[in-house]
């Protein structure tokens, strides 16, 4: 079975410097799909980034961007110029690429509170 | 366009009481996930459903959960005689197609049982 590990609880970043979060997961498959989602007080989980198994270059979606280390099973999100609006819970998720039963699901980390200081 | 809706988005019921918790997905969407996020669990699975396909219930905590989706659309989870441990939010996604497309999520429906 596959698991998805956030190492971080909680995380603090002075606004407009960078952070990263750490996710690692595990998996014997070779296809798959990763994400970062962003859930603020509001509860409402935003797609932030998301990263395809195959592709060797890593995702980049504005001021986020992911280092994606496949052999290291590894899945980090850094945000650049932190805006006060980033704090909230950030998930690392995976989905495998192979579709039988219940795969298609999202595979959640435990989550890291990130905390935007002015 | 219009994103998941979920119904209620707060919900506060007695112990042994029935409850329904609606999901609206995404027009044309035709996957649709059904997650509960609690603090000791963090986010589980509990079903999903394809398309006019046979369910996949296999993340179901016990029988007294189920789901349906009428016509390929509105999705209702409904948990029977509710217990303490069930309250937590519970979250619905849809997707376009499964394999490769993003899920989209909805804002919630936190259950609490007295």
């Amino acid at each position: 079975a596959q698991t998805v590990t956030q190492s971080q609880p909680e995380m603090s970043v002075q606004e407009a410097e960078t952070v990263t979060l750490s996710c690692t997961y595990d998996t014997s498959e070779s296809d798959y799909y990763l994400f970062w989602y962003k859930q603020p007080p509001s509860r409402q989980m935003i797609l932030v980034i998301r990263q395809e198994a195959y592709k060797q270059q890593n995702a980049t979606e504005n001021r986020f961007s992911v280092n994606f280390q496949k052999a290291a099973k590894s899945f980090s999100l850094k945000i650049s110029d932190s805006q006060l609006g980033d704090a909230a819970m950030y998930f690392c998720a995976y989905r495998s690429a192979y579709l039988r039963g219940s795969q298609g699901n999202l595979i959640f980390g435990k989550g890291t509170k990130l905390s935007v200081k002015p | 366009g219009a994103g998941v809706s979920q119904s209620p988005s707060n919900k506060v019921t007695e112990k042994g009481k029935d409850v329904e918790l609606r999901c609206d997905p995404i027009s044309g969407h035709t996957a649709l996930y059904w997650y509960r996020q609690s603090l000791g669990q963090g986010l589980e699975f509990l079903i999903y459903f394809q398309g006019n396909s046979a369910p996949d219930k296999s993340g179901l905590p016990s029988d007294r959960f189920s789901a349906e989706r009428t016509g390929g659309s509105v999705s209702t989870l409904t948990i029977q005689r509710t217990q303490q441990e069930d309250s937590a939010v519970y979250l619905c996604a849809s997707s376009g197609q499964w394999g490769t497309d993003t899920q989209y999520f909805g804002p919630g429906t936190r259950l609490t049982v007295l």
